[in-house]
């Protein structure tokens, strides 16, 4: 069955260190979404690919980075430089110019601080 | 900013009953769909209800239809005969064209059902 596959589901991070969350598709789909979310809070948008080789920055891209390689996967990079990292982090994946199908989420990423 | 707007941090409703969940949203544009989205405790994201904006028929599927009102920019999420398995934190989304093909999620309900 096709789907989104994110790993590990928990991770842990020490301070100072870079942590990678993988995301990979097989639904053949052009764009690819990282999320972040707080606890009782709503989806940002971290950054987001609607080609291979091609990213852009969402709304609290600061801290993090991206790079789409291939076109099933992309991958989030936690750096150092993001001093509030502990959230769940969501990807996500749709087909391009159609509006209305919807996106596919994975089933997310557990990160927390050491 | 084009925002999605959920007032209701918190929904309770007893088993079998009906609620109804609030949405409202900001756009310049005329064509956009509109999305629920449930996130039940194990955190998956299911897509529960979507709406075309230049429809005016309400979306139904099973017991879940919405109440759109294009003009007041509206978008409301009514459960029917509500269900255990319904309790959730449920996202109200916008699809949007302009600039990058996103989606902009409101801040999200928690609903409780009450046996």
């Amino acid at each position: 069955d096709g789907g989104i596959t994110q790993s590990p589901k928990y991770l842990f991070r020490k301070e100072g260190q870079n942590v990678t969350l993988s995301c990979e598709q097989n639904l053949n789909h052009d764009a690819m979404y990282w999320y972040r979310q707080d606890p009782g809070q709503g989806l940002r948008l971290i950054y987001y690919s609607q080609i291979v080789n091609d990213f852009q920055k969402g709304d609290i891209a600061e801290g993090y980075s991206v790079s789409r390689e291939k076109k099933e996967s992309f991958p989030l990079t936690v750096t150092s430089a993001q001093k509030n990292p502990t959230a769940f982090y969501l990807c996500a994946s749709r087909i391009n110019r159609t509006p209305a199908k919807p996106q596919h989420f994975g089933d997310g990423t557990r990160l927390s601080i050491l | 900013a084009q925002t999605v707007t959920q007032s209701q941090p918190e929904m309770s409703v007893q088993e079998a009953e009906t609620v109804t969940l609030s949405c409202t949203y900001d756009t310049s544009e005329s064509d956009y769909y509109l999305f629920w989205y449930k996130q039940p405790p194990s955190r998956q994201m299911i897509l529960v209800i979507r709406q075309e904006a230049y429809k005016q028929q309400n979306a139904t599927e099973n017991r879940f239809s919405v109440n759109f009102q294009k003009a007041a920019k509206s978008f409301s999420l009514k459960i029917s005969d509500s269900q255990l398995g319904d309790a959730a934190m449920y996202f109200c989304a916008r699809f949007t064209y302009q600039g990058a093909q996103k989606l902009v999620f409101g801040q999200g309900t928690r609903l409780t059902i009450n046996p």
